[in-house]
């Protein structure tokens, strides 16, 4: 499985544009890049997976370049209820794909 | 639809006592994994379940812990003779196939 890098932690403010970058320099060509939220005290959340160029739905945005080493989770105008933990994984998705690994992640805190 | 549900929320034991941890998947959800999360650290995989069969244990230590998803009720984390090292939170999650996992809000067990 293809190891993941991202910032320990994240500052932002109130309504800015937040942009977390993940690095997988070794992704096979069957992974896909999947982020997930954690607030305190509850277990992760999915936010959105991709495999290339871009996804979007209501939450975030997923941009991952053509070589697929690095992926960016954008979220757009961040309210101090986006302050959690940020976990980028990436490894293929199938009936065989269900032991999630999850890093440190991003420790993103949004203040007022 | 109920999410997962864990219970109990919050475990004190006292070194060398029995830690029970259970969790209703949600309706229709046939798979169950446990994970387990340590302080400032990402969640580790410990076991995937169906419904009376045990499928992949590799996450789990060998000897102490034990767990179950039976016919009938909640699947079951068991740890004999706890230590200080158990301490953590521990996170189950459900699916209605291997590829998409929901998850509960956790057991934080403390262990005196």
């Amino acid at each position: 499985l293809a190891k993941t890098t991202q910032p320990i932690s994240m500052d932002s403010y109130e309504g800015q544009e937040v942009n977390i970058t993940c690095s997988h320099n070794n992704i096979a060509t069957n992974d896909y890049i999947t982020w997930y939220q954690q607030f305190p005290s509850q277990g992760p959340r999915f936010i959105i997976q991709g495999y290339k160029t871009k996804v979007t739905n209501e939450v975030a945005s997923l941009f991952i370049p053509a070589d697929r080493k690095s992926s960016t989770l954008s979220l757009p105008r961040v309210s101090l209820s986006d302050t959690a933990v940020y976990y980028c994984l990436v490894g293929p998705v199938g009936d065989s794909s269900y032991k999630l690994i999850f890093g440190s992640g991003t420790r993103l805190l949004v203040r007022p | 639809n109920a999410g997962v549900m864990q219970n109990p929320r919050h475990l004190v034991r006292r070194r060398g006592q029995e830690a029970r941890l259970r969790c209703s998947p949600m309706k229709g959800h046939s798979h169950v994994y446990w994970y387990r999360q340590l302080p400032e650290e990402g969640l580790k995989f410990m076991v995937y379940l169906q419904k009376e069969n045990i499928i992949d244990e590799s996450g789990m230590p060998k000897e102490r812990f034990s767990a179950e998803f039976p016919k009938e009720g909640p699947s079951i984390l068991r740890i004999q003779q706890v230590v200080r090292g158990d301490s953590a939170a521990y996170f189950c999650a459900s699916s209605p196939h291997p590829n998409e996992q929901f998850f509960g809000p956790g057991t934080r067990l403390t262990v005196l």
